[in-house]
């Protein structure tokens, strides 16, 4: 299984701030995706991002949310004005095109106080 | 939409006894199914998938199959370890139309008591 990355582990912050996360790719991975799970809830699907674009959003991935891909490098996912119910755990995943598997990182741990 | 349906946890066994977590969908399309683990302080992982009708996954003892008819994939162990005491989230995903977000269900918990 391919690993996977995310930055920071965990990361807190005060409400009306703003946070990047980060996912750290891996070459022959072409679709990347994040997901959010609020305590003890679902894990809910964000965003896929491919070729450089957004491919699909849900109805939770409003304006505050960003994805961006800089340089071909890491692919974050960066929130403008924080708000207290944006405390979650925050999942990367990754796909590459030949597979209809998604494999996840270790997630980033986001407070909002 | 699609979605999907887990059994309410928490479920709580002993070592060696068998385990059952139901999971049915719905879905317009022909997904591919998973079953994801996720340990106390860890991700995702995934633990075994099947990617149409009749095709069972496996992996560590655990095994799943994809039954359409009734649309199910539910997951079974012959014999629970202390160290299976995890959140267990079945998922479909489907490609068809799209990139393949995935959709969970909502989790069981699983303790094994020694």
């Amino acid at each position: 299984e391919p690993e996977v990355t995310q930055t920071p582990s965990h990361q807190v912050t005060q409400m009306g701030q703003e946070v990047i996360l980060r996912c750290v790719p891996i070459s022959n991975h072409l679709y990347f995706y994040w997901y959010r799970q609020i305590l003890g809830q679902k894990v809910e699907f964000l965003v896929s991002f491919y070729n450089n674009e957004i491919s699909e959003k849900s109805e939770i991935f409003d304006d505050q949310f960003s994805v961006e891909r800089p340089d071909g490098s890491n692919f974050t996912l960066k929130i403008r004005s924080t708000k207290l119910e944006d405390s979650a755990m925050y999942f990367c995943a990754r796909r590459r095109r030949s597979t209809d598997t998604q494999y996840f990182g270790p997630g980033t741990r986001l407070t909002v106080l | 939409g699609d979605s999907v349906t887990q059994m309410e946890g928490p479920v709580t066994l002993s070592e060696e006894a068998f385990l059952t977590i139901n999971c049915t969908y719905t879905a317009t399309g022909y997904p591919s199914l998973f079953w994801y683990v996720q340990y106390p302080g860890e991700g995702l992982q995934l633990l075994l998938k099947a990617t149409k009708a009749d095709d069972k996954g496996s992996n560590k003892g655990f095994e799943a199959t994809y039954r359409k008819e009734t649309t199910s994939f539910h997951l079974e162990k012959g014999s629970v370890q202390v160290s299976d005491s995890a959140v267990y989230f079945c998922a479909l995903g489907d490609y068809g139309g799209s990139q393949g977000n995935l959709i969970f269900g909502k989790g069981t918990k699983l303790s094994v008591k020694p």
